[in-house]
C-alpha cells in the first residue's frame, strides 16, 4: 500500500518565482499536515486540515504561503513569491484518529532551494 | 519558545551498548508523547509512543520512560545496532490533533 506521496522531491527555483508543492495522503486518512524542516527551527507545523478543512494555520510564516485541500486525496502548499529564506525541506503527513493515538505518517519530503 | 526540547544535538554510542535519548517539555497539558526516527532523504517514521497515564512503554529494543513531575521523557535503545544511526525526534500533543516536535538528536552508533 502506498504511503504519503509528495512531489516534486527536489525543487530549485529563483527568488520571486511561484512554487507549488503537492501531497497525496494515505487513503482513508482524514488529517493532513504540512511541516517545514530547517536546521535552525527543526520541524515546524505550518498548517493542518481535517476532512479537507483547514483547522490551524497559525504556523504559516506569512501571506506568501498558502495551502489548499480541494479533496481528500490531494493538497498543495504554494509559496508566491518565493525567497531564499524559504529554502528548507517540506514534509506532508497524514493521520487517522480512528487508528488511535496521534501517529502521523510522513511523506519523503520536498527539498526546496530558492536561489 | 520551544515547548519540546532536545538539548543534545548529537550522541555517539558503541554498538551493543544502551542509547539514551532525552527530551524535556514545558507544557503540563501534554498528554501524549511520541518518538520518531528519521533517516537522510526520508520522512520521519513513528517509533514508539506513551500516554501520560503511563510511565513506561516497551516495544522490543525500544523503551520510553515518562516522568511527569520532571516533565521529562527518555528513549532507551538496547542493544544499539548500526541501523539505529538516525535523527530521533521527540514530540508531544495535548489532546488535539497536532503534535509539537523537538529539534531532534542525531544518534551515531559506532562499530
Amino acid at each position: 500500500d502506498a504511503g504519503v506521496i509528495q512531489s516534486p522531491r527536489h525543487e530549485v527555483t529563483e527568488m520571486g518565482q511561484e512554487v507549488t508543492l503537492r501531497c497525496k495522503p494515505i487513503s482513508g486518512h482524514d488529517y493532513l499536515f504540512w511541516y517545514r524542516q530547517t536546521m535552525m527551527r527543526g520541524l515546524e507545523l505550518l498548517i493542518y486540515f481535517n476532512n479537507n478543512v483547514p483547522i490551524d494555520d497559525s504556523g504559516m510564516p506569512e501571506d506568501r504561503f498558502s495551502a489548499k485541500m480541494p479533496n481528500a486525496s490531494f493538497s498543495t502548499l504554494k509559496i508566491q513569491p518565493s525567497e531564499p529564506r524559504d529554502s528548507a525541506v517540506y514534509f506532508c503527513a497524514s493521520s487517522s484518529r480512528t487508528s488511535g493515538g496521534n501517529e502521523q505518517f510522513f511523506g519523503p519530503g520536498t527539498r526546496l532551494t530558492v536561489l | 519558545d520551544q515547548q519540546v526540547k532536545q538539548n543534545s544535538p548529537s550522541l555517539s554510542v558503541q554498538e551493543g551498548r544502551i542509547s539514551i535519548l532525552n527530551c524535556d517539555y514545558t507544557n503540563s497539558m501534554f498528554d501524549y508523547f511520541l518518538w520518531y526516527k528519521k533517516y537522510p532523504a526520508e520522512g520521519p517514521t513513528f517509533l514508539i509512543s506513551i500516554s501520560s497515564i503511563k510511565d513506561k512503554n516497551e516495544d522490543g529494543r525500544f523503551t520510553v520512560f515518562l516522568n511527569k513531575s520532571a516533565k521529562h521523557l527518555s528513549l532507551h535503545i538496547v542493544p544499539s545496532q548500526p541501523g539505529d544511526s538516525a535523527v530521533y525526534f521527540c514530540a508531544a500533543s495535548e489532546g488535539d490533533d497536532k503534535i509539537i516536535f523537538g529539534k531532534g538528536t542525531r544518534l551515531h552508533i559506532l562499530p
